[in-house]
């Protein structure tokens, strides 16, 4: 079955400007995360949706950034005012539960370059 | 062929060597732990997982290892293959109501020899 799903793959933009990035979760999935990744680093919890709740935004790192989940499906992570800081790979993961034995699958990340 | 996780980030084996790959978590009262392999280009991909009741824990190919006395995790990997190259991250969390919710390692690039 389809995994999930991020766009754009890439996107570069300019200091200061806002970006969007997308995810698509596995059909069925009440859990979404958003996850970012700097350059050789490990992976940094950012944000966390499950179902109607209220998300989870202790790791969001300032106040520019923000995410979306509408209609219990699809998520957009947005950052304002973009700095070179932030260029990273962000990566959006979903499971079935917020559960033990329900492990994240990953989308492939959205790599983002801040000029 | 073996690694120290954080202090040796990269482990080369020879294809068919048995690899381990070691991780010293943080949080002693971690409950959950598992290990994702990443390949380049790829978002993290699941291999196995282990819960703080266990100590063991036997997938195809692949061994979990948890000693909570030392706060140490290992990942085995049995006849390692050219495929297996990635980088290899460890992860915790705690608190069962949110296993999504981890605390990755900086990961061990594992490279395999033909």
């Amino acid at each position: 079955g389809a995994g999930v799903s991020q766009s754009p793959s890439n996107k570069v933009t300019e200091k200061g400007k806002d970006v969007e990035l997308r995810c698509d979760p596995i059909s069925g999935h009440t859990a979404l995360y958003w996850y970012r990744q700097s350059l050789g680093q490990g992976l940094e919890f950012l944000i966390y949706f499950q179902g109607n709740s209220a998300p989870d935004k202790s790791g969001l790192p300032s106040d520019r950034f923000s995410a979306e989940r509408t209609g219990g499906s699809v998520s957009t992570l947005t950052i304002q005012r973009t700095q070179q800081e932030d260029s990273a790979v962000y990566l959006c993961a979903s499971s079935l539960t917020r559960q033990v034995n329900s492990p994240l699958h990953f989308g492939n990340g959205t790599r983002l370059t801040v000029t | 062929g073996e690694s120290v996780g954080l202090h040796l980030p990269t482990l080369s084996v020879q294809e068919g060597d048995n690899s381990i790959i070691n991780c010293a978590y943080s949080n002693s009262a971690s409950d959950y732990f598992i290990w994702y392999k990443q390949e380049s280009g790829k978002g993290p991909q699941f291999i196995i997982d282990i819960r703080s009741n266990m100590d063991k824990r036997q997938g195809q190919r692949v061994t979990v290892l948890l000693n909570k006395t030392v706060k140490h995790l290992s990942l085995q990997i049995a006849a390692t293959q050219p495929g297996d190259s990635a980088v290899y991250f460890c992860a915790e969390s705690y608190g069962s109501s949110n296993t999504g919710k981890l605390i990755f390692g900086q990961g061990t690039t594992l490279q395999v020899k033909p």
